[in-house]
């Protein structure tokens, strides 16, 4: 079956750059999805097909995909931003959707 | 406004079975494939089913197949999830999440979903 890595943990301090990465076999080769979830909360899609952001996303966030990662980058970080991201792909090999583990993002 | 609203979550002893409600309203809900999502208390998002907005193509993870059914009635804008001989590793939260297509295509991802409903496996 397919396998998204996340690193479980980016810490970022208010006003810089976090990055997210989401490894997998080939992954630029599929649409990738990105989620935010606050504690508590459902998930919120923030970018789709790699890079595009559903309306009312800031452009702060941002996606791309190539080779075996693709990444959420976020600018300009603000405390609100502090959330756990997922990555998700199709698996068309198991016919599957699969989830990254996850990335608890902490503003410092 | 799309709202996605839960229901049926509760506390099941082990070998029992649930049946999970997802009421939608706001859009056309034949349109849209629909997704169950679930959440153990502490961890990451599991993926658990699929069905697509005819309801003809449906697909199920590994860890749920042969014990859950989902399904959809396009007449009451509402998706199910049938589960049976449920285990503790079963317990979590339940989320119904629409996608923004009907069919279940590679690019297929989830758009709205809803608060979630606690399902809890124990004696």
């Amino acid at each position: 079956s397919y396998v998204l890595t996340q690193p479980p943990s980016v810490s970022v301090a208010p006003g810089q750059t976090a990055r997210i990465t989401c490894g997998g076999n080939n992954i630029g080769r599929k649409s990738v999805h990105w989620y935010q979830q606050q504690p508590g909360q459902a998930p919120v899609l923030v970018v789709y097909d790699d890079s595009d952001r559903p309306s009312g996303i800031p452009e702060r966030f941002s996606g791309s995909n190539s080779g075996n990662t693709a990444t959420l980058t976020i600018i300009r970080v603000e405390a609100g931003d502090e959330a756990d991201y997922y990555c998700q792909v199709w698996d068309n090999s198991g016919d599957h959707v699969v989830f990254g583990g996850g990335t608890k993002l902490t503003v410092l | 406004e799309v709202q996605l609203l839960e229901s049926g979550g509760g506390l099941v002893q082990p070998g029992g079975s649930l049946r999970l409600s997802c009421a939608a309203s706001g859009f056309t809900f034949s349109n849209y494939a629909m997704t169950w999502v679930r959440q153990a208390p502490g961890k990451g998002l599991e993926w658990v089913a699929v069905i697509s907005g005819s309801g003809e193509s449906i697909y199920y993870a590994d860890s749920v197949k042969g014990r859950s059914t989902i399904s959809r009635d396009n007449s009451r804008n509402t998706l199910y999830l049938q589960m049976d001989s449920l285990r503790a590793e079963d317990t979590a939260v339940y989320y119904c999440a629409k996608s923004w297509v009907i069919l279940v295509v590679p690019s297929i991802n989830f758009d709205y979903w809803g608060q979630g409903t606690l399902v809890t496996v124990s004696s």
